[in-house]
């Protein structure tokens, strides 16, 4: 069993949608949890940070963190064209440059 | 403000050879972490370099080996390339005495090994 397991997709979805991307891990050590997105031969961009469970939001996308089910989500509302796209997401078990552990990623394709 | 540059942008190198990737951090960190993304696959961390010493390293054979500068740049070098070697190559800088210990990634170095 991969620490961290991700669907890759792809997910397709009409502009507007709501959208949710899902990560489930095995290890309960890891508090920081990250989501990165990829667009298409660039490098990952750092979307939302979180510290343990709890929701953080940040304009049209929202993070979830369940700890208790190691389950974390990203909810993206009205989605956009420019939203499509690969979503990673990466956890340590402990801040100060610890390695991320990443998911496979998330392809996201919304359709105008 | 430069984020975190890398070169070339792509490789083309066979099996057997040698090879070295180049990454300019974003200006004021200090920390270089190497990161192998194969197709289809989230990236694994293959080692960090602060201070000019390699701190940690993941589960990478020797073959792939780094250094980093006084300037904090730093390069990732792999010998004995195998087919499996194919990847992008993702380096992320960061501030090891940051408030935040936020990676920032480039835009990755494409290798294919034929």
């Amino acid at each position: 069993q991969k620490e961290v397991e991700q669907d890759p997709g792809p997910l397709s979805v009409p502009e507007g949608a709501i959208v949710s991307l899902n990560c489930t891990y095995s290890n309960s050590a890891f508090q920081y949890f990250m989501w990165y997105r990829q667009y298409s031969r660039k490098g990952p961009e750092l979307l939302m940070y979180t510290y343990s469970s709890g929701n953080k939001e940040d304009g049209r996308f929202t993070a979830q963190v369940d700890k208790s089910s190691k389950y974390i989500s990203l909810f993206i509302r009205d989605s956009q064209p420019s939203d499509s796209a690969t979503y990673l997401c990466a956890m340590i078990p402990r801040a100060g440059n610890t390695p991320l552990v990443f998911g496979k990623g998330t392809r996201l394709s919304v359709i105008a | 403000d430069a984020g975190v540059t890398q070169s070339p942008t792509h490789l083309i190198k066979t099996r057997g050879q040698q090879v070295t990737l180049r990454c300019s951090p974003k200006s004021g960190h200090d920390t270089v972490s190497w990161y192998q993304q194969a197709l289809g696959q989230g990236p694994q961390f293959i080692f960090q370099y602060y201070e000019e010493e390699e701190r940690q390293r993941g589960n990478f054979p020797d073959r792939f080996s780094g250094h980093q500068f006084p300037n904090y740049s730093s390069e990732l070098n792999v010998n004995a390339l195998l087919l499996g070697d194919s990847a992008l190559y993702l380096c992320a800088s960061s501030l090891v005495s940051g408030e935040t210990d936020t990676q920032y990634f480039g835009p990755g170095t494409r290798l294919t090994v034929l």
